[in-house]
């Protein structure tokens, strides 16, 4: 069964630091989506993407953040100096046609800003 | 404004019992998605219903069951004799069909032990 995969698992940073995750949607989605769970707390919007822009984002997703398709497979999310709050667990999400289909979400990127 | 309230932060029971989570969502689009979602200590996120604001009729597939009521604005989650690879944390979510990306809007989730 096709899953969205993520890298790495688990990526410890310095406050200040660059990062960038990595996402692989399930090939056929056109829909793309980061949202963010600080620990012990809701699941949080970031950023959609469609047709290689960003759609819609949330207020949390600031200049800090950007997102990008560098090919066919991947989404990626950067954010390029990170915070001590930017700690959390990133999830990746794809769905095949927006709207009202379900998102399929990869196992989540836990980010830990030191 | 939209917003998904679970009243309920913590529920224990005990295997074989059911148990009811309470999903109370708020928005102004006549036509919008329902979205029930369990995340076990494994952490991933796993989808297990979806609803339209269109489709009232309740659904059942196995030992779970939603029951969705427009009228109060409530998508609710039976586990019917509960087990303890329930045990999860449950999200109840939001896609509005104004926004044709459906980005969710989440509640802040019920945790659920089922102990043995």
């Amino acid at each position: 069964e096709p899953e969205v995969t993520q890298t790495p698992s688990h990526q410890v940073t310095q406050m200040g630091q660059e990062v960038i995750l990595r996402c692989v949607p399930i090939s056929n989605h056109l829909y793309f989506y980061w949202y963010r769970q600080i620990l012990g707390q809701k699941v949080e919007f970031l950023v959609s993407f469609y047709n290689n822009e960003i759609s819609e984002k949330s207020e949390i997703f600031d200049d800090q953040f950007s997102v990008e398709r560098p090919d066919g497979s991947n989404f990626t999310l950067k954010i390029r100096s990170t915070k001590l709050e930017d700690s959390a667990m990133y999830f990746c999400a794809s769905s095949e046609s927006g709207g009202e289909d379900e998102q399929f979400f990869g196992p989540g990127t836990r980010l830990t800003v030191l | 404004a939209q917003k998904v309230t679970q009243a309920q932060t913590e529920i224990s029971v005990v295997e074989k019992e059911d148990v009811t989570l309470d999903c109370v969502y708020e928005t102004r689009d006549t036509t919008y998605y329902l979205f029930w979602y369990k995340q076990p200590p494994s952490g991933e996120l796993v989808f297990l219903i979806r609803r339209n604001s269109f489709d009232e009729q309740n659904e059942i597939s196995g030992r779970y069951s939603w029951n969705f009521q427009k009228s109060t604005s409530s998508f609710n989650f039976t586990i019917t004799a509960s087990q303890v690879v329930d045990s999860a944390v449950y999200f109840c979510a939001l896609s509005e069909a104004r926004r044709s990306q459906g980005n969710l809007i989440f509640g802040k989730g019920t945790k659920l032990s089922v102990k043995p």
